[in-house]
């Protein structure tokens, strides 16, 4: 599953299939972004980041692909999993450690 | 990563009284911040906890509504004062050890619903 456009705030997936979350960010002097998940009643989770100077980064099941040129972040889960429901933020590094984030994308997994 | 800790996780108040939020730290760090997320929507940062003087306030925030104070550098507060039915959120605690990385933590948030 995918989300596309700016915010689509919702992305039902099937369990086991591949889920793409995108994130469009405002400001081309950001030079720092970070991935978040958060939990029903929980505060976020720090899932991935990566710097402008890469253009991808992988963690454990995590990809984060960053394209400068037009703004655009996104990550990338594999083969998900019912644990991996919950809200996705992306967020970029404005200035002096601040952080300010996009709208979120609610993920849902269908068994 | 260290243990973030805020009190209390939820109430639930008259509107016109105030609510203060404590976060406390396991360990020491550089860079304090809250934020509000408001019911399904995302995180907007309202200040900058500095330690040993006034808050940073964002744009909309001020500090007559939101006192905060920050004694040290494992704790700080959020006052919400003269709540109203607007204030209705959750308000997060976020820190951070400055370095290289901006990798913000988060406690488990404060949900405040105003009657």
């Amino acid at each position: 599953g995918e989300s596309v456009g700016l915010h689509l705030p919702t992305l039902s997936v099937q369990e086991g299939d591949n889920s793409i979350i995108n994130c469009a960010y405002s400001n081309s002097a950001s030079d720092y972004f970070i991935w978040y998940k958060q939990e029903s009643g929980k505060g976020p989770q720090f899932i991935i980041d990566i710097r402008s100077n890469m253009d991808k980064r992988q963690g454990q099941r995590v990809t984060v692909l960053l394209n400068k040129t037009v703004k655009h972040l996104s990550l990338q889960i594999a083969a998900t999993q019912p644990g991996d429901s919950a809200v996705y933020f992306c967020a970029e590094n404005i200035n002096d450690y601040k952080l300010s984030f996009g709208a979120g994308t609610t993920v849902t997994v269908r068994a | 990563s260290a243990v973030i800790s805020q009190k209390p996780s939820r109430d639930i108040c008259q509107r016109g009284t105030s609510l203060t939020i404590q976060c406390q730290v396991d360990s020491q760090v550089t860079m304090m911040f809250w934020y509000r997320q408001q019911p399904g929507q995302s995180l907007t940062l309202i200040a900058t906890a500095n330690q040993g003087s006034e808050a940073t306030y964002e744009s909309g925030f001020v500090i007559d509504k939101f006192p905060i104070s920050r004694p040290n550098l494992t704790f700080s507060t959020l006052t919400v004062s003269n709540m109203s039915p607007e204030d209705s959120s959750i308000y997060l605690c976020s820190v951070d050890w400055g370095g290289g990385d901006t990798e913000a933590f988060f406690g488990q948030g404060t949900r405040l619903t105003v009657v």
